[in-house]
Order: structure tokens, then sequence, then C-alpha cells
């Protein structure tokens, strides 16, 4: 199964722009990730899906325009546009792998962005 | 509007069990499977395993089979996982999230429920 791994913790000032990036271990370059939002004491939100060719379906319930994702090789990045205080929050990717009753989830580290 | 809504926070001593409740309001119960994911402190989200509410078919992770029971009713739009034989390395907040079948993601999860293990 793919290993996700993630930068631990990101910063951004207000206003500006910020990228998170989850990147999968290799011979996994097809596969599509899923990046959640979690602010503190709170459960993870989906964000939105992310393959190779960039986003896949809907953006999650609630999300701003400011959000956006990217995809190239094993990188599957988040860009925040804007950064506002209510951005700061852990995000965590994860993505299944398997096919019908043997999906099996596995998730990156979780990167702390905070907001300056 | 979607609502995951779990159980209270759990102490509980080395050995024993516990059991985290699930209740699911807003939609369709049996058409989004559950599935139960913990969170332990300084570590990253951890997939527990599933069940579909629809047919009673669900899945365990590997290193958790043996311990960890997951249920469904119906009746009540309500799953409970139930995890026996508690070490201090079961600390953790445990959520609860749905899911379609197929690749979908895990598009709303409960608020959580912290669960300490402790003599």
């Amino acid at each position: 199964q793919p290993v996700l791994t993630q930068t631990p913790s990101a910063s951004a000032s207000l206003g500006a722009s910020v990228t998170l990036t989850c990147t999968l271990s290799s011979d996994y370059s097809n596969y599509k990730v899923d990046w959640y939002q979690q602010r503190p004491g709170k459960g993870p939100r989906f964000v939105m899906r992310v393959g190779a060719g960039g986003i896949v379906g809907s953006k999650g319930d609630g999300i701003p325009d400011r959000f956006s994702v990217s995809g190239s090789g094993l990188n599957r990045d988040l860009t925040i546009k804007n950064v506002q205080e209510e951005d700061e929050s852990d995000y965590h990717c994860g993505a299944d792998h398997g096919t019908g009753g043997d999906i099996v989830w596995v998730f990156g580290g979780g990167t702390k962005l905070t907001v300056l | 509007q979607v609502h995951l809504v779990q159980s209270g926070a759990e102490v509980k001593k080395p050995g024993a069990s516990v059991k985290v409740s699930c209740k699911a309001s807003g939609y369709t119960f049996t058409t989004y499977p559950i599935h139960w994911v913990r969170q332990a402190p300084g570590h990253r989200l951890e997939w527990m395993g599933w069940i579909n509410a629809a047919d009673g078919n669900r899945r365990s992770s590997q290193n958790l089979q043996g311990r960890l029971t997951i249920t469904a009713d119906t009746s009540a739009t309500t799953a409970y996982m139930e995890l026996s034989s508690l070490t201090s390395e079961d600390t953790a907040v445990y959520y609860c999230a749905r899911k379609l079948q197929g690749s979908h993601p895990l598009d709303y999860w409960g608020q959580g429920t912290l669960v300490t293990v402790s003599s």
C-alpha cells in the first residue's frame, strides 16, 4: 500500500498564498489523494480529492474557492490563496487502497498550518 | 444536513473494553458505509475498519483484528466501535466517518471521542 508523506509544518501570512504537498511513495503515481482540514478540537473536514490531472469530483461542502489542488508525478498539492485566520488548521492527506470489500485507508502525517 | 454525532469521552483501565457510538442523521444511513479512524497523540490518522449497514459486511485493519468489533443498528441509524484488551497505546481520539461504496472520500466525519486508557 502507498505511503503518504507531508511536511510537518507550514506558515503563511494573512492574505498570502501557501501550498501544502502530499507525496506518494513510488509506484503509486496514479493514485488519488483526499485532503482533509482539521481545526483544533474538531473532526476532519473533507476539502477535495486530487489526482495526477487535478481535482477529482467536487469540493467538500462549504470549502471556499480560495482552496485548489493540483497533481504532478507523485505530488498532490493543496493551495490556499488569500489565507485567512480560519484556515489555521492541521491538513491531512489520505488515500484508499484496494478494491471492493478489501479497501483500506492510509494517511499522511499531517501538516500544521500557522497563519501569521 | 448530514450529522455524525459520537458518544462522549471515556476513561478505561488497561485490559478493559470500550464501545463508542456514532449516530447518523440527515441522510439514508444504509447508503453510506461507516468507517472508523483514530488518532493517537502525536501520531497520524489510522484507519481502523468499516461496516456497511445495508448488508452487514465489515472489515477491520489487520493490526486490530481480534480486538475490534464494528456493528450497526439500522433502526437507530447508529454505528458502534468496540475495542477490547485496551492498552495505553489505544489512547486516542476515535472518529467515525461516512463514505459511499467504491473509491470515494470520507466526506463527513463525527466530532471525535477521546478514549484514555490509564491505570
